[in-house]
């Protein structure tokens, strides 16, 4: 059954920190992973994409890495500021005929207190 | 510039009243979602339309409709809303190939 799950639920941190998400799945056949940011009552907003041969990608204070043989990934949060409180989802693209279907993790709610 | 856009944002409608959600894309994709998403929960999958083709997914509820009248819109209605239904409804687009834009979406309650 294709799943993604991520770890921790929530986390709160101060305002500076870095912190780091993580997420596994298990999704056939692998298309891509993504990781999304969504604010309180917001659509969800890609932070990253990659492919099955990429292992890092940054997106000014986000890094997720991507390792496909354990089929793990992670987005680290550099020097956290409080606009960075939302839910991060991480979204594992599985093709189905002509189209990729997403199957989505539950999300980790992160809180950036100052 | 948004590209794909969902009205109403929010959206109040009676137990049982018929409502209809919209959504239209300027990306000229042809792939539109409809994900319903409750309260600290992921987006669920309804179902989708690759170019006019509906695909339901299994477990959706027979409550839950679809119509799409050309590439730039899709709607989803619901027939017989219950309470159990509230919840945000995001619209979302691909090309079939990469990623997936998706809309602001739709808060939806019943009262």
């Amino acid at each position: 059954k294709n799943q993604v799950e991520q770890s921790p639920q929530s986390l709160i941190i101060l305002e500076g920190k870095n912190c780091t998400l993580q997420c596994n799945y298990t999704v056939s056949p692998f298309s891509n992973l993504r990781w999304y940011k969504q604010d309180t009552g917001r659509g969800p907003v890609s932070l990253t994409i990659m492919t099955f041969s990429e292992n890092t990608k940054s997106n000014g204070r986000y890094t997720a890495t991507l390792d496909a043989d354990t089929k793990q990934s992670s987005l680290h949060i550099t020097a956290s500021q409080l606009s960075d409180s939302a839910s991060y989802i991480c979204v594992v693209s599985a093709k189905s005929g002509g189209y990729n279907k997403l199957i989505f993790g539950a999300g980790t709610r992160l809180a950036v207190h100052p | 510039d948004a590209m794909v856009i969902q009205n109403p944002r929010y959206q109040v409608t009676q137990f049982g009243k018929p409502v209809t959600l919209s959504c239209s894309q300027t990306l000229n994709h042809n792939v539109m979602y409809w994900y319903q998403q409750k309260s600290s929960q992921a987006p669920k999958l309804l179902f989708h339309y690759y170019d006019k083709d509906f695909n339901n997914e299994a477990d959706t509820p027979d409550n839950f409709q679809s119509r799409r009248p050309n590439t730039s819109f899709c709607f989803l209605d619901i027939r017989s809303p219950g309470l159990g239904d509230a919840a945000m409804y995001l619209c979302a687009t691909s090309n079939g190939k990469d990623r997936q834009y998706f809309g602001a979406g739709t808060r939806l309650s019943v009262l």
